[in-house]
């Protein structure tokens, strides 16, 4: 069974700040099938990245994803307040099927 | 714009069967992939299966004993069973469309999620 691991768990950081968010993969992965999304409060998850490195429609230039492998990385170039959420890297390609990292929350320092 | 809405009882007792549904609108549910995913209450997200347009499955080995994914093009909605829930099944469930005729597929919709809670 491939297990994701996500670091740090939290992550505190200032609007105008950078955040590299880590996504570590217990085996070699296609990139083309790791994804990230962001949860906020209540609400559904929110594609932002898919085959590791491409922009989901409607997602700001700020948002960028790379690695391959089994290291895998979210930045967000500039925080700004709305950024403020969880966020879940996902593989989708490689048995069992689907599986989730457990998640980094960005929170406001 | 491609709409997906969970809809099925919020309560269930244990040792009975949660049923949700998944409404689409917007768009066709033919051509793709449609998933269902949970979240119990201040956790992680955890995938339990999907469907394709054509009736193929594929469920989470941790739950596929007790899941049952369907389908029902003509009324364009998929449905989501398990069986002998337990508190451990309490979650908000969400349903997903994954983008492709064709596996792996990404997840670009969402619907808002519905809390089941699992008590006596």
């Amino acid at each position: 069974e491939i297990v994701l691991t996500q670091s740090p768990g939290t992550l505190s950081l200032s609007p105008g700040e950078r955040a590299t968010l880590s996504c570590r993969v217990s085996q070699s992965v296609s990139s083309s099938y790791l994804a990230w999304f962001q949860q906020k409060p209540g609400q559904a998850p929110r594609l932002l990245i898919y085959g590791a490195s491409s922009r989901a429609t409607g997602i700001p230039d700020r948002f960028s994803g790379s690695g391959s492998g089994t290291d895998f990385t979210l930045t967000i170039s500039r925080l700004e307040p709305e950024d403020f959420a969880v966020y879940y890297c996902q593989q989708y390609g490689s048995s069992p099927t689907v599986t989730f990292g457990g998640g980094t929350k960005v929170e406001i320092k | 714009q491609v709409h997906l809405q969970e809809s099925g009882p919020g309560l269930v007792k244990p040792s009975e069967t949660l049923s949700l549904t998944c409404t689409v609108s917007g768009g066709s549910i033919s051509s793709y992939f449609w998933s269902w995913i949970r979240q119990p209450p201040g956790k992680g997200l955890e995938w339990i299966g999907f469907i394709s347009y054509s009736g193929s499955t594929k469920y989470n080995p941790s739950l596929n004993s007790r899941v049952t994914i369907s389908v029902d093009t003509s009324k364009s909605h998929f449905s989501l069973k398990v069986n002998s829930v337990t508190a451990a099944d309490t979650a908000v469930y969400y349903c997903a469309r994954g983008q492709s005729s064709s596996w792996p597929a990404r997840f670009d919709y969402w619907g808002r999620g519905t809390l089941v809670t699992v008590s006596s």
